[in-house]
């Protein structure tokens, strides 16, 4: 059964920082893996999907990097701005057919101004 | 609308009362998925829907979960004799394609319905 793990589970920085959020899952058979945002009392916000052939997707600030071999990602935040807090989930969906994606329980950030 | 939208945004039920979510996708968007995301934790997956079809029902926790989308459009998420251990955010998200998994499909997610069961 695939799991996935994110560390840390909570993540404190000051204003401009580069910082870098961590996850593992278990089964390196997958098809893709995406990395979202939720806001409070908010739905998911889609940032950043990696296709299993992919190394690495960059948006703006963002960067992902994916290692399937050793089953993980990582997402870097270049520059951090109060802006960027909130929950950042990873989520991975499995090879096999199912179209269910797989989440961590999420690194909630806080960018202190 | 341009997102996806649920109603109602927050439900308060009595234990044993009958709930139901509901989920107005995109337009024009093939899959439809509910997950259910309890509190500090990540979204687990509920059942997908491509256009009417159920594809995935695997994650639904028990028989008293229910949902459907007739017409391949609004779907409706239905908890039967509502527990406690029920309470929850339960997110809709939406894909043009069909799937996230064979296609590159980019999910788009509703603000979710947050029930809470006392």
């Amino acid at each position: 059964k695939q799991e996935v793990t994110q560390i840390p589970a909570a993540l404190s920085v000051p204003e401009g920082e580069n910082l870098v959020l961590n996850c593992s899952f278990t089964d390196s058979a997958i098809y893709n893996l995406q990395w979202f945002r939720q806001d409070p009392g908010k739905g998911l916000t889609s940032l950043l999907l990696i296709q299993s052939s992919q190394r690495e997707q960059t948006s703006g600030r963002l960067n992902a990097s994916l290692d399937k071999s050793s089953g993980r990602s990582t997402l870097y935040i270049a520059a951090s701005q109060p802006g960027d807090s909130a929950t950042y989930l990873c989520a991975v969906i499995p090879q096999g057919g199912s179209e269910k994606l797989v989440f961590g329980k999420g690194t909630k950030l806080t960018v202190n101004p | 609308g341009a997102g996806v939208s649920q109603s109602p945004r927050y439900k308060v039920a009595k234990r044993g009362q009958d709930v139901a979510l509901r989920c107005d996708p995109i337009s024009g968007h093939v899959s439809l998925f509910w997950y259910q995301q309890a509190l500090g934790q990540g979204p687990e997956f509920l059942t997908y829907f491509q256009n009417e079809a159920q594809l995935d029902k695997s994650g639904l926790p028990s028989d008293r979960f229910f949902a459907e989308r007739p017409e391949g459009s609004v779907s409706t998420l239905k908890i039967q004799r509502t527990q406690q251990e029920d309470s929850a955010v339960y997110l809709c998200a939406s894909s043009l394609r069909e799937g996230t998994g064979r296609a590159t499909g980019e999910l788009f997610f509703g603000e979710g319905s947050r029930l809470t069961v006392l």
